[in-house]
């Protein structure tokens, strides 16, 4: 079946600093790929998306591309701010009017020192 | 984007309990979902509530325990029946506008504490 493996957290890093949260995926077909990001007390956001191979998802700085050779969609910032401190998710979605349910990682909590 | 409203945000239960959690769209959705995310752990789908119909429950999860409502396109109903202190999670509702919609959107959550 489908899922999803996410680079173990937490992740600790200063203000400025480069980010890298790695995701990769297990999948039939052709899924939809998305970063959701979760603030303290909060339920989930949408951070980007891409549903297609090559595709570059990006959103508030974050970017993450849609690699199909090696199954990997992993996230990237290239400046992390403080307000950036939360857990996101990588999901996988079934292509478009597929599967409609979302596969989750297991969720990567980031944290942004000043 | 869809604007969901979760009811309640929290609650502590006695275990032997049930609780009804409410979610309302403002807007008409074709898909809905509940998901339930234990204490540093992941999301895992409940169930995908139907319209009229009975919610199709994913392995490992069973009406009895997770009965749900959707008497409409707007408005859907989870319980938590019976509950132990091994439910205690937050319960997300999740929405997708249409089949064509890649998008999911999320309720706030309720954290529920069973004690």
């Amino acid at each position: 079946g489908n899922s999803v493996t996410q680079m173990e957290g937490p992740v600790t890093l200063s203000e400025e600093a480069f980010l890298t949260i790695n995701c990769t995926y297990t999948a039939t077909g052709y899924p939809s790929l998305f970063w959701y990001v979760q603030y303290p007390g909060e339920g989930l956001q949408l951070l980007l998306k891409a549903t297609k191979a090559d595709d570059k998802g990006s959103n508030k700085g974050f970017e993450a591309t849609y690699r199909k050779e090696t199954t990997s969609f992993h996230l990237e910032k290239g400046s992390v701010q403080v307000s950036d401190s939360a857990v996101y998710f990588c999901a996988l979605g079934g292509p478009i009017q597929g599967a409609q349910k979302l596969v989750f990682g297991q969720g990567t909590r980031l944290t942004i020192n000043p | 984007s869809a604007v969901i409203s979760q009811k309640p945000s929290r609650d502590i239960c006695q275990r032997g309990t049930s609780l009804t959690i409410q979610c309302q769209v403002d807007s008409q959705v074709t898909m809905m979902f509940w998901y339930r995310q234990q204490p540093g752990q992941s999301l895992t789908l409940i169930a995908t509530a139907n319209q009229g119909s009975e919610a199709t429950y994913e392995s490992g999860f069973v009406i009895d325990k997770f009965p749900i409502s959707r008497p409409n396109l707007t408005f859907s109903t989870l319980t938590v029946s019976n509950m132990s202190p091994e439910d205690s999670s937050i319960y997300l509702c999740s929405v997708r506008r249409d089949r064509a919609s890649t998008e999911a959107f999320f309720g706030q959550g309720t954290r529920l504490t069973v004690v």
